[in-house]
């Protein structure tokens, strides 16, 4: 049982440069979603998924699109890399009933020159 | 939308002190309250959590207390060690699956 596995662990991009980040889970979580993390604020969540071809909006969606065609599976696509967008970014899943603690990655270490 | 303040941004106390941190939140809606520790360079790990039905969740030196009231919670480390110190989190499910995190808070315990 891997839980929630994140690759790569490091990517270094150009601006405008597209990528897709991985993420996959087997714990059968029926919730997923993406964060990032920036020094002093936290995480940001910028798209979840509520289930297999079921996908939402978080707080910081622009210039990132997501999909759900599996219910393991959740890449996240960087559309065409920008310097704002270096972070660290944080995939993590959970049941489904909103109640639940979510699982997180390790992340990725995003760096867009 | 939901909009989650956590104080203090740093925490520095002694070795064997109590650590409080508090956060508040906007949405009445919001029912289910975990907080997070993240150590340098890791991952954010679940350590305690409460639900809208319970005021106060103990396990072991750490407990949360919830006062839907006034909408804000607080996480209350005991008998602090060193490796407490990390970065403490502290989120808000608003019921449609959107967890919305705190800023953090950065806690060094000094040996």
């Amino acid at each position: 049982n891997a839980g929630v596995t994140q690759t790569p662990k490091f990517q270094v991009l150009k601006t405008g440069q597209s990528m897709t980040l991985q993420c996959a889970q087997d714990m059968n979580h029926e919730y997923m979603s993406w964060y990032r993390q920036d020094p002093g604020m936290g995480l940001r969540l910028i798209h979840y998924s509520v289930g297999a071809g079921i996908t939402d909006q978080g707080e910081v969606p622009n210039g990132y699109n997501v999909s759900r065609s599996t219910t393991e599976d959740f890449p996240l696509r960087l559309l065409s890399a920008a310097p704002s967008q270096t972070s660290v970014y944080f995939c993590a899943s959970s049941y489904s009933d909103g109640n639940q603690p979510q699982h997180f990655g390790d992340g990725t270490r995003l760096s867009i020159l | 939308g939901e909009n989650v303040e956590q104080h203090p941004s740093t925490l520095s106390v002694q070795e064997g002190d109590s650590a409080v941190i508090k956060c508040t939140y906007s949405d009445s809606a919001s029912n289910y309250f975990p907080w997070y520790k993240q150590e340098l360079g890791k991952r954010p790990q679940l350590i305690i959590d409460i639900r809208s039905n319970v005021g106060e969740k103990k396990d072991q030196r750490i407990a949360v207390t919830l006062n839907k009231t006034a909408k804000h919670f607080s996480l209350h480390i005991t008998e602090t060690q060193p490796e407490d110190s990390a970065v403490y989190f502290c989120a808000v499910n608003t019921g449609g699956f959107k967890t919305i995190f705190g800023a953090g808070t950065r806690l060094f315990v000094k040996a």
